[in-house]
């Protein structure tokens, strides 16, 4: 595997389920993000992990939960969401102090039933 | 408020017909200025990051510039293959970790 990996791809969940999702990056760098896209919106930073410790919440509901075990690592897990939180979710990683371009993952496309 | 704005919000061209993007930025101190490449059901690609006003990258078809205003993204003879949405980000001097995303050019070109 190389870059960010992102799983699953697609999922589809209703309003009173429990799921994560999963995002592995392979750059080796030390800061890793969580975006959400909607439709016709930009990007919006949910999270931001620097050295395994978040640095930043972007006033997100308390209905996504981050978790960093490791710089390699990152989880969102999802509980009771609302249909307007489907959206394409994105994973992000890049190494503070250098040129920190931020290398994004594929992408998993929720769907909130 | 710090802001990224893209226009246009969606471009048709010829193939081969060239044209630019541009991406206007009201911030409270610019630490860099990003381009990306977005494909359908896809996650953004880095294309360009630009620090200082008067700096260019290219890359292939693709030139990037920078004022201490806004940037543009030429696109040079382009063909069906660069179609895709461009994003513009920016990251402040004061926040690093934080990239303020603009909406986005969707860019279609035809055959």
């Amino acid at each position: 595997e190389t870059g960010v990996t992102q799983t699953p791809r697609h999922l589809v969940m209703g309003m009173t389920n429990k799921k994560s999702l999963k995002c592995e990056q392979h750059l080796g760098h030390n800061a890793m993000y969580w975006y959400k896209q909607s439709a016709k919106k930009p990007l919006e930073l949910m999270f931001v992990y620097s050295l395994e410790e978040r640095v930043e919440n972007n006033s997100v509901p308390s209905r996504f939960s981050p978790e960093c075990p490791n710089s390699s690592h990152l989880f969102l897990h999802l509980h009771t969401l609302q249909p307007e939180d489907s959206a394409l979710y994105l994973c992000a990683s890049s190494q503070e102090g250098t040129t920190e371009t931020q290398y994004f993952g594929p992408g998993t496309r929720l769907l909130v039933l | 408020e710090d802001q990224v704005t893209q226009s246009p919000e969606a471009l048709r061209l010829q193939e081969g017909e060239s044209s630019s993007l541009n991406c206007s930025y009201t911030v409270s101190g610019l630490r860099g200025l990003f381009w990306y490449r977005q494909d359908p059901g896809k996650g953004p690609e880095f294309l360009f990051t630009l620090y200082s006003a008067g700096e260019e990258k290219e890359k292939e078809r693709l030139k990037a510039t920078l004022t201490k205003k806004e940037s543009f993204l030429h696109i040079t003879a382009p063909k069906p293959e660069d179609s895709a949405t461009y994003l513009c980000a920016v990251s402040l001097s004061s926040n690093t970790g934080k990239l303020i995303f603009g909406q986005g050019t969707t860019l279609q070109v035809k055959p």
